[in-house]
């Protein structure tokens, strides 16, 4: 059964720096793409960074560039987020999901998703 | 960036109802598009890839069409456990974008 698990949220004063994680079961972590996927309180859902299996590309989404890095270590099956400069508008669930590549479609989706950790960046 | 859209934002609909989502792109992305469930307090769960690709084990009362920009989301008999908040998102292009969601609610 595929399990990802968040850890690290909290409360950060505007500013401040807070490292995400994701522990991985369930599948062969080191061939699929990661995803981290962020939901505000009452808000929808916004894709925030992916990184490719063997870590030699990472995306992310313009709000976050040059604050936060995405990474991962396929030795102890783990995602990690390090978000530094952290603002309000920061506050939000944050997802940890697995994506895959379908080579029939030539498409890419996110089959499955944790259950979050909120991070609250509140003085 | 690759804008989406969803109409409607919200709708009421009862059991056994016939429902329609739509989801448009600001510009084509061929059938990279993807739909996800959400629950009240809930994370997300997959439901149809490719456009129109069922994911294993979803209901086929669930179905999805369309390609280029505009797509669609349809659930031939809505029951209960479906009354949920919609996600369209592509992945043609990064960023990775969600449309703002459709909320189906009774």
């Amino acid at each position: 059964e595929v399990q990802l698990v968040e850890s690290g949220g909290g409360l950060v004063q505007p500013g401040g720096s807070l490292r995400l994680s994701c522990a991985a079961s369930g599948f062969t972590f080191s061939t699929y793409w990661m995803n981290w996927v962020r939901q505000a309180p009452g808000k929808g859902l916004e894709w925030v960074a992916n990184i490719k299996e063997d870590g030699s590309q990472k995306y992310y989404v313009d709000s976050v560039k040059g604050r936060f890095t995405v990474s991962r270590d396929n030795a102890q099956i783990s995602l990690f987020l390090q978000m530094n400069s952290l603002r309000a508008e920061d506050t939000a669930v944050y997802y940890c999901a697995r994506g895959v590549y379908d080579s029939a479609s030539k498409t890419s989706y996110i089959d499955y998703w944790g259950q979050g950790t909120l991070v609250t960046v509140s003085s | 960036d690759i804008q989406m859209t969803q109409s409607p934002s919200s709708l009421s609909a009862s059991v056994g109802d016939r429902v329609t989502i739509t989801c448009r792109a600001s510009q084509s992305i061929s059938n990279s598009l993807n739909w996800y469930q959400q629950r009240p307090g809930k994370a997300p769960k997959f439901l149809i890839y490719a456009a129109s690709s069922l994911q294993s084990g979803v209901p086929s009362r669930f179905s999805g069409s369309g390609s280029g920009t505009d797509f669609a989301l349809t659930i031939s008999s809505l029951q209960p456990e479906d009354f949920a908040t919609y996600y369209c998102q592509q992945t043609y292009s990064s960023p990775l974008t969600f449309g703002p969601g459709s909320k189906v609610q009774i």
